[in-house]
């Protein structure tokens, strides 16, 4: 059963408060991602990783680290989250390059 | 640099009516492109994926996009429309050339489809 699991779904946090969101695949997959969805700006990419502890920046990965100690898991963490990391969270996985990504149902963070 | 620009934010049809969902890219060799839909509450999934060759790509549900290197478009199409195809598309671009497997992704086009 090919699946790109995140947890949670929904979270809220308050301002300066660290976070983690969690990304499970069951396919061993080597290439794994990061992006967050807002409104009027489609997907921006956070974090690639190429394998375990083989990670590279996005266009957007001020604020967020990342960790891929497993093939199949994949972490992305805020320390000190901030209001304006208020979004939707998407991780995804590839078997090769970027010829087709399966996507999780998403995380939808608030930071108040 | 590269980018993708997705024209229209929101598109309504009628049921049983054709599609087209606009496409355009900025990028200076032939990239990789892609069309990606997401259902509500759901990540997005593969439509179609133009890498070379007939320029008519054929993806799943009937959809189908055409790549215009000229026009630097690559737009989506539907012969008739279901309900069950509203959703959220975007259009993807992977900069071939540079190594990268970074996908590019456009803002998206919600498209409503009424019954």
């Amino acid at each position: 059963d090919m699946k790109v699991t995140q947890m949670p779904r929904y979270l809220i946090k308050r301002m300066g408060e660290n976070v983690l969101l969690e990304c499970g695949q069951d396919m061993s997959h080597e290439t794994m991602y990061w992006y967050r969805q807002d409104p009027g700006l489609g997907l921006q990419l956070i974090y690639i990783s190429y394998d375990v502890d083989s990670n590279s920046e996005g266009d957007i990965p001020k604020g967020y680290r990342v960790s891929r100690k497993k093939r199949e898991h994949f972490s992305l963490i805020l320390d000190s989250a901030k209001t304006n990391q208020t979004s939707v969270y998407f991780c995804a996985s590839s078997l090769w390059g970027n010829e087709r990504l399966f996507f999780g149902h998403g995380t939808k963070l608030s930071v108040l | 640099a590269q980018s993708v620009t997705q024209p229209d934010a929101r598109v309504t049809v009628s049921e049983g009516a054709s599609l087209q969902l606009r496409c355009k890219y900025s990028y200076s060799a032939t990239p990789y492109l892609f069309w990606y839909v997401q259902y509500p509450r759901q990540g997005l999934q593969l439509l179609l994926k133009y890498y070379s060759g007939d320029p008519v790509v054929q993806g799943v549900n009937s959809f189908e996009a055409e790549f215009s290197k000229s026009n630097s478009s690559f737009h989506l199409q539907k012969a008739s429309v279901h309900w069950s195809d509203s959703a959220v598309y975007f259009c993807a671009l992977s900069p071939a050339s540079s190594g990268s497997w970074q996908l590019i992704f456009g803002s998206g086009t919600q498209l409503t489809v009424m019954p």
